[in-house]
């Protein structure tokens, strides 16, 4: 079973509009960490976002935050008042502190931001 | 703000060929990986490092591959005897703590574009 799904490809949005990444994960381990990072087309990735299974409020950071939501285990990324700089690809990862020590990462969204 | 340095940024090498690929982590830094991403493919794990030693591999990284701290800053990846389908971005990361607690984010460097012809 994936880990890590994002059912979402690609996803567009007009400038100055809010967007969700959809972000959906499976673990058995109580403990875990949900992350979000940003790709742009230079290739490298970008920490944006941390999320911890035993964190009692949603994880915010700026213009990003993080609807999470334990029982659906479900982990949307919610950019406010996007910008044309926020066009890139989208991953959402875990890492459970149990087990292997390694970050499994979704297949990605394509976000683009419209003038 | 400190961050995680990878050299050279493209390599091309001919099939069969050793490739070294290089990181310097975050100083104050105890975990140390490497992660590939083929070409419009999500990144996979191939090894996680701690305190000069491997602590997990994925299925990817067989024989082919090895991880080395060789100094007290510099962490490498080796793949002997290149294929065509090692053709991808390498990403090197780092973190302070593992599992899934804070401080746990990985932070990336910039990747190495690998293309083995």
């Amino acid at each position: 079973a994936q880990k890590i799904t994002q059912t979402q490809p690609g996803m567009f949005v007009q400038e100055k509009e809010a967007v969700t990444l959809d972000c959906t994960y499976d673990t058995s381990d109580p403990s875990y960490g949900l992350f979000w990072y940003k790709q742009p087309s230079s290739g490298e990735m970008i920490f944006l976002i941390y999320q911890g299974s035993y964190d009692q409020q949603n994880a915010t950071e700026g213009r990003y935050s993080l609807n999470f939501q334990k029982a659906r285990k479900s982990a949307n990324l919610v950019i406010s008042a996007s910008q044309l700089g926020d066009s890139a690809m989208y991953f959402c990862a875990m890492r459970e502190k149990t087990g292997a020590n390694n970050l499994f990462f979704g297949t990605g969204t394509r976000l683009t931001v419209i003038p | 703000e400190p961050e995680v340095t990878q050299t050279p940024s493209h390599q091309v090498t001919q099939m069969g060929q050793e490739v070294i690929l290089r990181c310097v982590p975050i100083s104050n830094h105890l975990y140390f990986y490497w992660y590939r991403q083929i070409l419009g493919q999500k990144v996979e794990f191939l090894v996680s490092f701690y305190n000069n030693e491997i602590s997990e591999k994925s299925e990817i990284f067989d024989d082919q591959f090895s991880v080395e701290r060789p100094d007290g800053s510099n962490f490498t990846l080796k793949i002997r005897s290149t294929k065509l389908e090692d053709s991808a971005m390498y990403f090197c990361a780092s973190s302070e703590a593992r599992g899934g607690l804070p401080n746990t984010e990985a932070f990336f460097g910039q990747g190495t574009r690998l293309t083995v012809v």
